[in-house]
């Protein structure tokens, strides 16, 4: 399975600390995506890394992928309490139509 | 914005008992999906569709599901009987394309609950 594998399974911490979660996958990939889920909301995209690149960053987030470890991390930095949510890492393997798959994802939660 | 919008927002049945969830997806996209997530689970793909037929589905999506695009608008998933184990939020997606690095677009999701 290219399934990914969020950790930890929860993390909790004060505003304006940093957040890093951690995502490992099985098989090679084409791109990882992380997506944000607030509680009882759809999921929303948040970035998206190819397999080429090492490091991106979009605003508080900076994602790495190391695919010789076959690992990706999600940094959020100078968090808030509303990025209090459960992100999720997903993994795009195949060609044409194959779907993203995602893990379990790692709660989150900012406290003010 | 454009998003997808699902309805109900809740839905309670017997067990036994068709149920069907609606979706309308964003309306210059290709490509709609069915997931699934049992309440602090992972999310769990079962379908997608594209030009008016399944393209891809997980074994989860058995006999009991079905998909279909009535009109040019909804996008439904029926479960002709529920089962217990068929609880979960339930969440459509769309996206202009598919493949390599394109983006999903979800629902908020019908939370569905068996009895």
């Amino acid at each position: 399975s290219q399934q990914g594998e969020e950790d930890p399974q929860a993390l909790s911490i004060q505003e304006g600390e940093n957040a890093t979660m951690n995502c490992s996958y099985k098989t090679s990939i084409n791109n990882l995506q992380w997506y944000r889920q607030n509680s009882g909301r759809g999921l929303v995209h948040l970035i998206l890394i190819r397999s080429n690149e090492r490091e991106k960053h979009s605003g508080r987030l900076r994602v790495t992928l190391d695919t010789s470890k076959k690992s990706s991390s999600l940094l959020i930095t100078a968090s808030r309490a509303a990025d209090t949510a459960s992100y999720f890492c997903a993994t795009d393997a195949g060609s044409g139509n194959t779907p993203l798959v995602f893990g379990k994802g790692t709660r989150l939660s900012v406290i003010a | 914005e454009p998003e997808v919008t699902q309805t109900p927002s809740h839905q309670v049945t017997q067990m036994g008992q068709e149920v069907i969830l609606r979706c309308v997806p964003i309306s210059n996209h290709l490509y709609f999906y069915w997931y699934r997530q049992i309440l602090g689970q992972k999310v769990e793909f079962l379908v997608s569709f594209y030009n008016n037929e399944i393209s891809e589905k997980s074994e989860i999506f058995d006999d009991q599901f079905s998909v279909e695009r009535p009109d040019g608008s909804n996008f439904t998933l029926k479960i002709r009987s529920t089962k217990l184990e068929d609880s979960a939020m339930y969440f459509c997606a769309s996206s202009k394309v598919v493949g390599r690095g394109e983006k999903l677009f979800f629902g908020s999701g019908t939370q569905l609950s068996v009895l």
